[in-house]
């Protein structure tokens, strides 16, 4: 069974750092890219980019190029989303999930959301 | 980037149909088959229902099915059920080399 465990929620002030994480496993986790989900208080679905574990290549989307950075940990199957001076709009869900199909362009296993709250 | 554009709301009784409709452009939907929709229950991870405008993963219900015309896919639910009262999202490839997602459907059942 293929599954994505992420960490747990997150309380921070802003201007803190923060890392969170994505651990994959029951698949060949090197050989599947791995997207960020952004899912606001009440809103929609933000796509923030992909990486590949294999190699760690990384497209980010532009709204969230410079403002995040994807890593990855082959050692212990882990990716992990990082913000080095959080705000308090980065409040939110955020999920990792699997990427399948052309360009990764479909997402069929998802982690459960590590809820990330940025308040003074 | 701008969202694809969903309706709002969408409602139908049951064992009726309802379509959505997810409305992009010639730099995303309009040149490429590579339309997904999502389906998210209050306070849980979404759940691919659709990949590739039509292919329904393994164990995804046949009632659930996809088309495509022009710039706007859609997604019909037929004999709709309680438990699809849900959010629905479409997401597409882009001609950046991005996925970009929907702006989200709430379907009342």
């Amino acid at each position: 069974e293929v599954l994505l465990v992420q960490s747990g929620a997150e309380v921070k002030k802003p201007g803190e750092s923060l890392r969170i994480a994505c651990q994959g496993s029951g698949y060949s986790f090197s050989k599947y890219w791995i997207g960020w989900v952004r899912q606001m208080p009440g809103q929609g679905l933000e796509w923030m980019g992909i990486i590949y574990p294999g190699d760690s290549d990384t497209t980010y989307s532009p709204s969230f190029r410079g403002q995040v950075t994807m890593a990855v940990d082959m050692s212990t199957s882990t990716v992990y989303l990082q913000w080095d001076s959080l705000k308090a709009s980065d409040t939110a869900m955020y999920f990792c999930a699997r990427g399948v199909g052309f360009w990764s362009s479909s997402f069929d296993s998802w982690g459960q959301g590590t809820l990330v709250t940025v308040s003074s | 980037q701008s969202a694809l554009s969903q309706p709002a709301s969408v409602s139908g009784s049951p064992g009726q149909s309802i379509t959505i409709s997810c409305t992009g452009s010639s730099n995303d939907i309009g040149i490429y088959n590579y339309v997904s929709w999502y389906q998210q229950h209050p306070a849980k991870a979404p759940k691919l229902i659709l990949s590739d405008v039509s292919n329904r993963p393994s164990g995804v219900s046949d009632r659930f099915s996809g088309s495509k015309s022009g710039n706007t896919a859609s997604l019909t639910i037929s004999g709709l059920q309680t438990a699809d009262e849900a959010d629905y999202y479409c997401s597409s490839y882009t001609a950046s080399s991005t996925l970009v997602f929907g702006s989200g459907t709430k379907v009342t059942v």
